[in-house]
């Protein structure tokens, strides 16, 4: 299965923007970028995927390299609730099912007010 | 909608006893999951269901039996508890592939203590 990397944290301010890394230097051509992310004692919520563009939604931006082998999660302004863990998943798939979501550990966001 | 629902929320379990946990929702997706969460870890898959009546292990079904019977539910059973099982259960759905990506959608969590 397609692997992704990640820091195992990351610290902001509150009102600044927070790029988020995630490594995946073994993607396939079909395979989606997908972005959750877990709040304390919540399940995961989804927050962005991408393909090959950059993707932009009311929670987040989405830059995926040229050659696909990186990719980074903007938000553009942290606030106390973006604390989180967030994870970096490909989505692969197999002979046109449905792709299951693989979590790694994620990388831990703290945000200093 | 209620979206995704999961009971019970807190479960005490001895070593060797039997439960199902419970997974309804609302959304009349296709596709299902169960993961569990271990502490400091990411979520790992169980078992899967593609619609009523498929279902399909995932990267740590022992110890764990699913059925579909109905859209809308997907109970996860633990047929002989062990401590190794203590952990927190996620359950999801998502809409099929239509030949584009899907979000899942996660429920509450069931937290699971097996002593």
């Amino acid at each position: 299965d397609a692997k992704t990397t990640q820091p195992n944290s990351m610290e902001s301010n509150e009102e600044e923007p927070v790029h988020l890394p995630c490594n995946h230097s073994t993607i396939s051509g079909t395979d989606y970028i997908h972005w959750y992310r877990q709040l304390p004692s919540q399940g995961p919520e989804y927050v962005i995927h991408g393909l090959t563009s950059n993707v932009n939604n009311r929670m987040a931006s989405l830059a995926i390299a040229e050659d696909r082998k990186s990719s980074t999660l903007i938000l553009h302004r942290a606030t106390l609730r973006d604390a989180a863990v967030y994870y970096c998943i490909l989505r692969v798939i197999y002979g046109g099912s449905q792709g299951n979501l693989i979590f790694g550990k994620g990388t831990k966001l703290s945000v200093k007010p | 909608n209620a979206g995704v629902t999961q009971t019970p929320k807190f479960q005490v379990l001895k070593t060797g006893q039997s439960m199902t946990l419970q997974c309804a929702q609302d959304m009349n997706h296709e596709y299902m999951s169960w993961y569990r969460q271990d502490p400091g870890m990411g979520l790992r898959l169980i078992h899967y269901s593609v619609g009523a009546g498929i279902t399909d292990q995932g990267e740590v079904p022992n110890g764990y039996n699913v059925s579909r019977s109905t859209t809308e539910d997907f109970p996860l059973r633990l047929l002989s508890a062990a401590p190794s099982q203590t952990s927190v259960y996620f359950c999801a759905s998502s809409e099929p592939d239509r030949g584009r990506p899907y979000e899942q959608y996660f429920g509450p969590g069931t937290r699971l203590t097996v002593t």
